[in-house]
């Protein structure tokens, strides 16, 4: 299994600008999660899904978030305008049963 | 404050134990985790453990779960240069709730 792919690696934008991220969980994995790192405020979850189906989207910060899940294999993170302060490393993770597995991120600067 | 609390910081000399702790305060929780980042990279799961259970090892790795308490722990015996890095404490209700991360340097 090639495990959580997220694309694209690195991102680097002007602010104002749309930025899409893009993950793919685990084949049979029923939750997936969109979380972002900082130095400042650490790993916070943004939101999750159950079954395609988005459960808790409290942490998304501002309207100019949004996440979509359109089936089990895909889906994306969109920030839109993007600003500065959104710079960030970007993780998506999947879980099955018990074991979350998490992909290799998304390092997001907006200039 | 924070759901899951950790020491920002360990230092240990190569070759000894190193053991990083953590407290959580939903006792609802399921299951409780270790990950380590290395910089540069995404979080690799190590272990876990059911929330009915006291202890877990696996090899290098022992878990310590002490539910009354709210306390986890997580020992790495002989710890190697090639442990040095972030060891993030996460707890499982629906979603999942991580610590701050506590950044582990291994002194040769």
């Amino acid at each position: 299994d090639a495990g959580v792919i997220q694309s694209p690696r690195h991102e680097v934008t002007e602010m104002g600008q749309e930025v899409t991220l893009r993950c793919k969980p685990i084949s049979g994995h029923d939750y997936l999660f969109w979380y972002r790192q900082t130095m400042m405020r650490g790993l916070e979850l943004l939101i999750y899904f159950n079954n395609n189906v988005p459960i808790d989207d409290s942490g998304m910060p501002e309207d100019r978030f949004s996440a979509k899940m359109p089936n089990a294999s895909f889906s994306t993170l969109k920030i839109q305008p993007s600003e500065p302060r959104d710079s960030a490393v970007y993780f998506c993770a999947s879980i099955k049963e018990n074991e979350q597995f998490f992909g290799p991120g998304t390092r997001l600067t907006v200039l | 404050g924070e759901d899951v609390e950790q020491s920002l910081f360990l230092s240990v000399r190569e070759g000894d134990s190193s053991v990083i702790n953590c407290t959580y305060t939903d006792s609802s929780s399921t299951y409780l985790y270790w990950y380590k980042q290395e910089p540069g990279a995404g979080l690799q799961l190590l272990t876990y453990i059911f929330s009915n259970m006291d202890m877990k090892q696996d090899q290098r790795l022992t878990v310590l779960l002490n539910k009354k308490d709210k306390h986890l722990s997580l020992r790495i015996a002989d710890t190697q240069t090639g442990d040095s890095a972030i060891y993030f404490c996460a707890e499982r209700r629906d979603d999942m709730r991580f610590g701050a991360g506590t950044r582990l340097t291994v002194k040769p």
